[in-house]
């Protein structure tokens, strides 16, 4: 079956403006987590969503970073006024929530800030 | 504060040869443990997952092992081979917690010499 995707796989935008990059899980997964790589800061989570539940935020640098999953499928992580230390790769993982809850990953998405 | 740590953080071997790569955490109430491979550009492979109720996990030429009371995981590759050139991550899951987050170690860049 079809694992988890991002888009797009590479962005470039001039730092002060708003970018949306958007993850669809695993059909039938009801739990996904975004996460950054950054070259400095390795991999960090981000926020975490889990069927109806409130979101995690804890991970999200500043209030500049939101992130919304609608239906229970897709989600949206925005960046708004973006800065140059935004930069990074941004992951977006699905698992099952019972089980091991082993998390599968997308390929990504590459945020470049100029 | 948890954190995961991989030695060494870079490593260069023959073609054939076996090694081992280290992964050590703080967490006494560990979940699972994931072992992921990440080739340049590309987003994460799961390939092993260690419940914490298990010692080890095998998957072909792979072999991984989990003691939780020293703080450590250790993947096991037999047979190096060049496609084995990757960058190896460890990721903990905390037992306990809402969110199901992984606390990401460092990394291994291997290379696999022809």
């Amino acid at each position: 079956g079809a694992g988890v995707s991002q888009s797009p796989s590479n962005k470039v935008t001039e730092k002060g403006k708003d970018v949306e990059l958007r993850c669809d899980p695993i059909s039938g997964h009801t739990a996904l987590y975004w996460y950054r790589q950054s070259l400095g800061q390795g991999l960090e989570f981000l926020i975490y969503f889990q069927g109806n539940s409130a979101p995690d935020k804890s991970g999200l640098p500043s209030d500049r970073f939101s992130a919304e999953r609608t239906g229970g499928s897709v989600s949206t992580l925005t960046i708004q006024r973006t800065q140059q230390e935004d930069s990074a790769v941004y992951l977006c993982a699905s698992s099952p929530i019972q089980g091991s809850h082993e998390q599968y990953f997308g390929p990504g998405t590459r945020l470049t800030v100029t | 504060k948890q954190e995961v740590t991989q030695i060494p953080a870079a490593l260069s071997v023959p073609e054939g040869e076996n090694l081992v790569l280290n992964c050590s955490f703080t967490d006494s109430a560990i979940y699972n443990l994931q072992w992921f491979r990440q080739d340049p550009g590309k987003g994460l492979t799961s390939l092993l997952l260690i419940q914490s109720s298990q010692r080890e996990q095998t998957s072909g030429r792979l072999n991984a092992s989990l003691d939780k009371s020293s703080g450590r995981s250790t993947l096991y590759i037999a047979a190096s081979q060049p496609g084995d050139s990757a960058t190896y991550l460890c990721a903990e899951m905390n037992y306990g917690g809402a969110t199901n987050k992984l606390i990401f170690g460092t990394g291994t860049l291997l290379a696999v010499q022809p």
